[in-house]
């Protein structure tokens, strides 16, 4: 159980472009999701937190306008990377939290976005 | 106050040997410690996870050992196998917040 996904798992956008990323908890309602970033060989860095129907809490430096997140419904929850730029190049991985077995989050594969 | 050390950054053990990764904390609220697996290009996987109200906590091959008083927990893999090449990141997080403060991860290499 505890499956969670994303889609696309690889991406490649224009510089001025803006991406979505889907992640989507497929057995088990997730009332809170988080969304990281992860550069190559590093560790992962929280962007924000986003709790069903509630707007997300974004971590100190992270653009909220820049990176928007909606959390619709309790089994998907979307970042949309707006006006992309090289540097916005990263692993993005999403996690999904029932908050029934306490703090175990589940991660999704990841999202490989590279700008052009 | 939020950090999470871990260490070593890089380790290489011989097939059939103990890896053991260590991490440390300052913060004392946190009551959740898991280790993630991550293969390249994919997402995190919880491994195993402990809290502070037991010292050792053991799930086939892997092992937590946490030290409360020195603030310290570790992964040990017993028998490593080249399917444990990996990269390892130990976690932190307080009750009701969830969120994961991670360290900054261990790649791990078995030898055949």
């Amino acid at each position: 159980g505890a499956v969670v996904s994303q889609h696309p798992s690889r991406v490649i956008c224009k510089s001025g472009t803006s991406v979505k990323i889907e992640c989507r908890s497929l057995d088990f309602q997730a009332t809170t999701m988080f969304w990281y970033r992860q550069f190559p060989k590093q560790s992962l860095m929280l962007m924000a937190t986003s709790n069903e129907g509630s707007k997300a809490t974004y971590e100190q430096g992270v653009e909220k306008d820049k990176f928007l997140i909606n959390h619709a419904s309790l089994t998907l929850s979307t970042l949309t990377v707006t006006s992309a730029h090289p540097e916005d190049s990263s692993f993005y991985i999403c996690s999904a939290s029932s908050g029934l077995a306490g703090y175990e989050q589940y991660f999704g594969p990841g999202t490989r976005l590279t700008v052009t | 106050q939020q950090q999470v050390k871990q260490s070593p950054q890089s380790l290489i053990v011989q097939k059939g040997g103990i890896s053991i990764i260590n991490c440390a904390y300052e913060n004392t609220a946190f009551d959740y410690f898991p280790w993630y697996q991550q293969f390249p290009g994919k997402g995190p996987a919880l491994l195993i996870a402990i809290r502070p109200d037991v010292s050792e906590k053991k799930e086939g091959r892997f092992t937590i050992s946490f030290n409360k008083s020195a603030k310290q927990f570790s992964l040990h893999i017993m028998d490593s196998q080249p399917g444990d090449s990996a990269t390892y990141f130990c976690a932190a997080s307080i009750e009701g917040f969830q969120k994961l403060v991670f360290g900054t991860g261990t790649r791990l290499l078995v030898s055949p």
